[in-house]
């Protein structure tokens, strides 16, 4: 069975200052992979996703994440961080067919 | 384009009580899907439909928890007898299709169970 590890529950960075968050995934085959972002009161937003092909994806909002396979991990990062991107951040995988494992979660807090 | 609508946003409930959760998904999308997150944790997938079948209930507690999609729309949720543990998020999103390589979300429907 398919399982993420999100290591980092609480993250916090200053404005301007780079972002990485680990995602460390388990499964047998080649995952579908994906990284979704929650704000207070709202629902999951995708921000980026791998199926194959470059394992370095762009994704909206200046955040791009890279797959290393030898490493079983997806992390995302950002250059430069801004006071808006404070929320929790979820990465997920999917087995196929819509079925998505999430990790637990990390939350980042941006100060100024 | 609307995006995935959910009612209520907030309810707060006795155990023992039952309650009932609504879904209206992205015009166009055949795979609907509810998730219930529990605080501290990643969404679980609950159940999933394709149009007005159902895919995947594996996880849903089938002695507590209903849901339909009678007309391959809209779908409820509903929770009878209401334990504390139910005490979550539950998020509706859904797909343009079976793949579910996209999943809009919606706002979700926290209840509290008291």
């Amino acid at each position: 069975a398919q399982s993420v590890t999100q290591p980092d529950i609480h993250i916090t960075v200053s404005e301007g200052a780079s972002l990485e968050l680990r995602c460390n995934y388990s499964y047998g085959a080649t995952p579908y992979l994906f990284w979704y972002v929650q704000s207070p009161g709202q629902g999951l937003q995708l921000l980026l996703k791998y199926f194959s092909g470059d394992t370095l994806v762009q994704g909206i909002k200046g955040f791009e994440a890279e797959f290393k396979r030898s490493q079983s991990s997806f992390n995302l990062r950002k250059p430069s961080v801004h006071w808006s991107d404070a929320a929790e951040y979820f990465c997920a995988v999917g087995a196929g067919w819509g079925k998505l494992q999430f990790g637990a979660g990390t939350q980042v807090v941006v100060t100024p | 384009e609307a995006g995935v609508a959910q009612s209520p946003r907030y309810k707060i409930i006795e155990k023992r009580q039952s309650v009932a959760f609504w879904c209206n998904p992205i015009s166009g999308h055949a795979t609907l899907y509810w998730y219930q997150q529990i605080l501290g944790q990643g969404p679980k997938l609950l159940i999933q439909f394709q149009n007005n079948g159902v895919v995947d209930d594996s996880q849903l507690p089938k002695d507590r928890f209903s849901a339909e999609r009678l007309k391959g729309v809209d779908s409820t949720l509903k929770i009878q007898p209401a334990k504390l543990e139910d005490s979550a998020v539950y998020l509706c999103a859904s797909s343009l299709d079976l793949q579910g390589n996209e999943q809009y979300f919606g706002p979700g429907t926290r209840l509290t169970v008291t």
